[in-house]
């Protein structure tokens, strides 16, 4: 079964730089969720997509941004990166299905390191 | 505000014991559901079971069960006959508010319980 699909899976950056995170959904689900997790902790939840549209906000630093795409794919773009933003980000889709809360599928995530 | 405490912070068996994982939620809602994940060292977090609020059989799938009470709002998670390849950190989560559009809620996690099985 097709899984949900995060590239890069690692990457490395220097500090002030930018970074792009990619997230494809597994087929037929509209919304996706990113999560960041730092060492040791629990994940966070940042932002959120259903049809294309941001639908709620977490704790996500205004140097971030990210966006779904019409084939439902979805970029988070981070900025002026800061040596805390070392993280594991996952990547969550979850179909919209009859009932109000469905499973939600969580990719492998992207390792970030900042140095 | 919606929460959820995991007490435990690391707990350590040996193999073929039972151990069990607590969890405890807060939330005003009066539907809501409750998740456990996995995460084993290599990262990935894997989905193990979804329980929503209006449902409080136990749950027993293999070796893993689930024993969810509404009244002291705890959903906690037994692992029996414990096996290596089940150390891991073990994340409750809750489901957030409904998002607008009918979509479902963010997960607030826990913070996790490290489970050690050693041989």
């Amino acid at each position: 079964a097709a899984g949900v699909i995060q590239s890069p899976r690692h990457l490395i950056k220097e500090k002030r730089e930018t970074a792009t995170l990619k997230c494809y959904p597994i087929p037929r689900h509209d919304t996706v969720y990113w999560y960041q997790q730092g060492p040791g902790q629990d994940p966070q939840f940042l932002i959120s997509f259903y049809e294309k549209m941001q639908s709620d906000k977490g704790s996500i630093p205004d140097r971030f941004s990210a966006q779904q795409f019409s084939d439902y794919h979805s970029e988070l773009n981070m900025s002026s990166l800061e040596l805390g933003d070392s993280a594991l980000y996952f990547c969550a889709s979850s179909p919209q299905r009859e009932g109000p809360v469905n499973e939600q599928f969580f990719g492998p995530g992207t390792r970030l390191t900042v140095l | 505000a919606q929460k959820v405490t995991q007490a435990q912070t690391e707990i350590s068996v040996v193999e073929k014991e039972d151990v069990t994982l607590d969890c405890v939620y807060e939330t005003r809602d009066t539907t809501y559901y409750l998740f456990w994940y996995k995460q084993p060292p290599s990262g990935e977090l894997v989905f193990l079971i979804r329980r929503n609020s209006f449902d409080e059989q136990n749950e027993i799938s293999g070796r893993y069960s689930w024993n969810f009470q509404k009244s002291t709002s705890s959903f906690n998670f037994t692992i029996t006959a414990s096996q290596v390849v089940d150390s891991a950190v073990y994340f409750c989560a809750l489901s957030g508010r409904m998002n607008y559009g009918g979509s479902q809620g963010n997960l607030i996690f826990g913070k996790g319980t490290k489970l050690s099985v050693k041989p």
